[in-house]
């Protein structure tokens, strides 16, 4: 597609439940990441695919939060057993590895309640 | 440990006039920077940046400075123009490569006024 695609845009949910955040990047772009931004914050890192595997996945908050990215495009943000404090707008963003600087999607607004 | 810092979380400009955003940075293994600039309700927006190998980058009405001795870097806007107005964030890599994670500031909120 022409830019990176988040699904859904926004997603309440209830604490103690499961939810999945799809990021559809721009084709041909090899590098996937997710960030997660909180009110009043910068973007924070969560983790990095270079293809089908996490390069560096050391921003994930706990084991309650798992990314993949099977055929190394569309990739999936998984959180478990989710609490009030994973509210949050979900950044993913994609590059070719070229160029500095990615490009990122709207986001996918988070609230657990 | 908040290794990019934005200390002016507002800033507010006259039309026409120059827009100074800053950042500080406290890790020296920090080897390129970028703004980027954001609308409500939409991601960041790529806009400018620089190698710690070059002290000025310009595009435009935009010119990034950096000073490595105090690690400080500044995105300059001349002439500044309602449409300017937004969210921008300095951030930082490591690595050597336009690869892997990027820190973020906190983001100053640029407000111009016709």
């Amino acid at each position: 597609g022409a830019g990176v695609s988040q699904t859904p845009s926004n997603k309440v949910t209830e604490k103690g439940k499961y939810v999945e955040l799809r990021c559809d990047p721009i084709s041909g772009h090899t590098a996937l990441y997710w960030y997660r931004q909180s009110l009043g914050q910068g973007p924070e890192f969560l983790i990095y695919f270079q293809g089908t595997g996490a390069a560096d996945d050391s921003g994930l908050p706990n084991d309650r939060f798992f990314a993949v990215r099977p055929e190394g495009s569309v990739s999936t943000l998984k959180i478990q057993r989710t609490e009030r404090g994973d509210s949050a707008v979900y950044l993913c963003a994609s590059s070719d590895g070229i160029n500095y600087g990615y490009t990122f999607g709207s986001g996918t607004r988070l609230t657990v309640v | 440990d908040q290794q990019v810092k934005q200390n002016s979380p507002s800033l507010s400009v006259q039309e026409g006039r120059i827009s100074i955003l800053n950042c500080d940075y406290t890790n020296s293994m920090f080897d390129y920077f970028l703004w980027y600039k954001k609308y409500p309700a939409e991601g960041p927006t790529f806009l400018i940046s620089i190698s710690s190998i070059k002290d000025k980058n310009e595009d435009g009405r935009f010119t990034v400075f950096l000073n490595k001795s105090a690690k400080h870097l500044s995105l300059h806007i001349v002439p500044s123009q309602p449409g300017d107005s937004a969210v921008y964030f300095c951030a930082a890599q490591a690595g050597g490569t336009s690869y892997g994670k990027l820190t973020f500031g906190q983001g100053t909120i640029l407000t111009v006024h016709p």
